[in-house]
C-alpha cells in the first residue's frame, strides 16, 4: 500500500500548467529527496525527476520538481497531449527501511 | 545504453514459488554505482519496492518489511544478471513485476532503467 499521497487526477489545456503534489511524512520526504515517474499507457514508469529538481538527459525542461519540508510537487508547463500518463512519486523512508510510493495521479489533456 | 530483460513464467500456483530473471546489457551486475531492485504494481496496492541487491566490496541484499520473510534476491555474475524468488504466494501477489536499475547520481539511487515487465498471475 502506498505511503506517499498524491491526488487521484489532474487536468489541463494544451499550453497550461499542470501542478502535482505528493505528501509523506518526516521519514520520508521530510529526510530524503524526491523522484518522479511517468507513466504511459501498456508501459514501465519512466524516470522524470530525480533529487527532488534534476532531470535526466532526455527529459524535456517543461518538466520541473520541487521540495518544502514533507511535501513535494511536480509541474508541467506548458502541458501536451504526450504528457497525458500517470505520475508517480517515490522516496527513501528511514522508518520502513525501503522504498515507499506515491498513489499515482492521472493526468489529461482536455 | 542499458537494457534489462526479463523472463519467467506468467503463472504461479498458490503456495509455490514465484521465480524471475532479469538479463543486464550495457552495465555490469557487480558495479559498485548502481542497486538491482524488484519492483511491482498491482492496482490494489500500486507500486511497491519489493527489494534490491548490490556489490559494494561485498553483496547486499535489503527487502521490504512486506515481504521480508519469504524474499530472495540474487545476483548471477557468470551471467551478468539477477533474480527474484517470492516463495509461498498467494492471490495478493498477482502484479506486473519489474526488474529496475536504481543509477548512481549525486551520491542516491535512482530507479533510472526499467524492463519492460511481466505479469504474473497467482492461481490454480
Amino acid at each position: 500500500q502506498s505511503v506517499l499521497t498524491q491526488p487521484p487526477s489532474a487536468s489541463g489545456t494544451p499550453g497550461q500548467r499542470v501542478t502535482i503534489s505528493c505528501s509523506g511524512s518526516s521519514s520520508n520526504i521530510g529526510s530524503n529527496t524526491v523522484s518522479w515517474f511517468q507513466q504511459l499507457p501498456g508501459t514501465a514508469p519512466k524516470l522524470l525527476i530525480y533529487s527532488s529538481r534534476q532531470r535526466p538527459s532526455g527529459v524535456p525542461d517543461r518538466f520541473s520538481g520541487s521540495k518544502s519540508g514533507t511535501s513535494a510537487s511536480l509541474a508541467i508547463s506548458g502541458l501536451q497531449s504526450e504528457d497525458e500518463a500517470d505520475y508517480y512519486c517515490a522516496a527513501w523512508d528511514d522508518s520502513l527501511d525501503g522504498y515507499v510510493f506515491g498513489t499515482g495521479t492521472k493526468v489529461t489533456v482536455l | 545504453q542499458v537494457q534489462l530483460q526479463q523472463s519467467g513464467p506468467g503463472l504461479v500456483k498458490p503456495s509455490q514459488t514465484l521465480s524471475l530473471t532479469c538479463a543486464i546489457s550495457g552495465d555490469s551486475v557487480s558495479t559498485n554505482s548502481a542497486t538491482w531492485n524488484w519492483i511491482r504494481q498491482s492496482p490494489s496496492r500500486g507500486l511497491e519496492w519489493l527489494g534490491r541487491t548490490y556489490y559494494t566490496s561485498k553483496w547486499y541484499s535489503d527487502y521490504a518489511v512486506s515481504v521480508k520473510s519469504r524474499i530472495a534476491i540474487n545476483p548471477d555474475t557468470s551471467k551478468n544478471q539477477f533474480s527474484l524468488q517470492l516463495n509461498s504466494v498467494t492471490p495478493e501477489d498477482t502484479a506486473v513485476y519489474y526488474c529496475v536499475r536504481g543509477g548512481k547520481y549525486s551520491g542516491w539511487y535512482y530507479f533510472d532503467n526499467w524492463g519492460q515487465g511481466t505479469l504474473v498471475t497467482v492461481s490454480s
